[in-house]
């Protein structure tokens, strides 16, 4: 399985509402990495997970919590998000956190934030 | 930390023709370079990647050159196709300080290919 996978497509939710963000890779990676990405705009870094731990939190608001249950599983918890945290969210993963490793991107789940 | 620059923002070609995308970076420890492809709602796909111990790479119709003095990298593509039209990042990544492994990604280049 050379895939990164994420769950949902599609995600519409109010400013009150709480709700989970998946990814999911089977390719033995040790980094995962969730990003945001506006429209005609790059990547943005989130955070980094390596081997588990969170390495890097790009001084994201705590409205966005992640948790990396186990070495193929990635989640982002949304809370309380405004209107302007409407985007695409990206996980991507690596075959480990160095400065030349490949990042492999999932599909991105498309979130409105009402 | 790390800056990369990408140029032209929009790149409008004829099919057969070459497109050619230039970034240039700021950290001289940088030390691997990728390019991604991203079509319209599609993920980011990596196209060809460089490293710093390499000055050219090519895998069919595209190539990456790097010039590790003036800290530029280019992307070209040759005989172009309809398919081609995306937007193309390019990123760079350096290992070193706090930020190690972390990927800086160009402001992007809308191509698009005319039949």
């Amino acid at each position: 399985d050379t895939e990164v996978t994420q769950t949902p497509k599609h995600l519409v939710m109010g400013m009150t509402n709480k709700k989970s963000l998946k990814c999911e890779q089977h390719m033995g990676h040790r980094a995962m990495y969730w990003y945001k990405q506006k429209a005609k705009k790059p990547p943005e870094l989130m955070f980094v997970y390596s081997y588990e731990k969170l390495s890097i939190n790009e001084s994201v608001p705590s409205r966005f919590s992640p948790e990396c249950p186990n070495s193929s599983l990635l989640n982002l918890h949304l809370h309380a998000l405004q209107p302007e945290d409407s985007a695409l969210y990206l996980c991507a993963s690596s075959r480990s956190w160095t400065g030349a490793e490949t990042q492999y991107f999932g599909p991105g789940t498309r979130l409105l934030v009402l | 930390g790390e800056n990369v620059e990408q140029h032209p923002s929009t790149l409008s070609v004829q099919e057969g023709d070459s497109a050619v995308i230039k970034c240039t970076y700021s950290d001289s420890a940088s030390n691997y370079f990728p390019w991604y492809k991203q079509e319209l709602g599609k993920r980011p796909q990596l196209i060809i990647d460089i490293r710093s111990n390499v000055g050219e790479k090519k895998d069919q119709r595209i190539a990456v050159t790097l010039n590790k003095t003036a800290k530029h990298f280019s992307l070209h593509i040759t005989e172009t196709q309809p398919e081609d039209s995306a937007v193309y990042f390019c990123a760079a990544s350096w290992a070193g300080g706090t930020s190690y492994g972390k990927l800086t990604f160009g402001q992007g280049t809308i191509l698009t290919v005319h039949p």
